[in-house]
């Protein structure tokens, strides 16, 4: 168990809907990334957080956003859900961001299906 | 561009064997880790080494970071180290890992 938790663990939609999913980091970490992980492009960076405060974006699509709360845990919201958006998304932390030591922890991963 | 290659894509043992795992990045490296992904789909840290050799049990991993390059050895493999072994950097300057493809481990009893 790395500490970290995410839900759900599965979540069931159609296309066109919006769908949030939920992550608190560890104790005492206050960076919290996102990762998508597809079939087609493996597993890639979305966003990340350091204590409520955007620090980096990848390869975030528009109809997603992101945010993450005072209490440090972090939301990532999907809308206008596509086929394509179907994948395994993975939240991790660490203890901060730019610093030497950077090592992230993985939370179990949201699967979600878009029909 | 950047990149972060591992090799091989597929790798088929049986048990007791030993396997080596290789990661070759593009740039000098902040962070460097290597996860093992479980058929239920939970990435397990398994080593965080951006340089430097490291042993847990039956696994051990260097990172020669002038060369750019990492390896990850397992030993005596058990069909529980089944599933896909992946490689991911963070690139100074950057705050986002990338990830390798990974390689997929198969251990036939």
């Amino acid at each position: 168990d790395s500490g970290v938790t995410q839900t759900p663990k599965h979540l069931i939609t159609a296309t066109g809907q919006r769908v949030t999913l939920r992550c608190s980091p560890r104790s005492g970490d206050l960076s919290v990334y996102w990762y998508q992980q597809s079939l087609d492009q493996g597993l890639q960076f979305l966003i990340q957080y350091y204590n409520g405060e955007e620090r980096a974006k990848g390869n975030i699509l528009e109809r997603f956003s992101a945010q993450q709360f005072p209490d440090l845990h972090s939301e990532l919201n999907l809308s206008s859900l596509e086929l394509g958006d179907s994948a395994l998304y993975f939240c991790a932390s660490s203890v901060a961001q730019g610093s030497s030591y950077n090592e992230q922890f993985f939370g179990p991963g949201t699967r979600l299906t878009v029909l | 561009g950047i990149q972060v290659e591992q090799s091989p894509p597929d790798l088929i043992l049986q048990e007791g064997a030993n396997s080596t795992l290789r990661c070759n990045f593009s740039d000098s490296v902040n962070n460097l880790q290597w996860f093992h992904q479980n058929p239920w789909g939970q990435l397990i840290n398994l080593f965080y080494i951006p340089s430097g050799t490291k042993q847990n049990g039956r696994l051990s991993a260097t990172t020669v970071a002038t060369e750019r390059y990492s390896l990850l050895y397992i030993s005596s493999s058990q069909t529980t180290d089944s599933g896909v072994y992946f490689c991911a950097v963070e690139y100074y300057g950057d705050n986002d890992m990338r990830f390798g493809a990974g390689t997929r481990l198969t251990v036939k009893p």
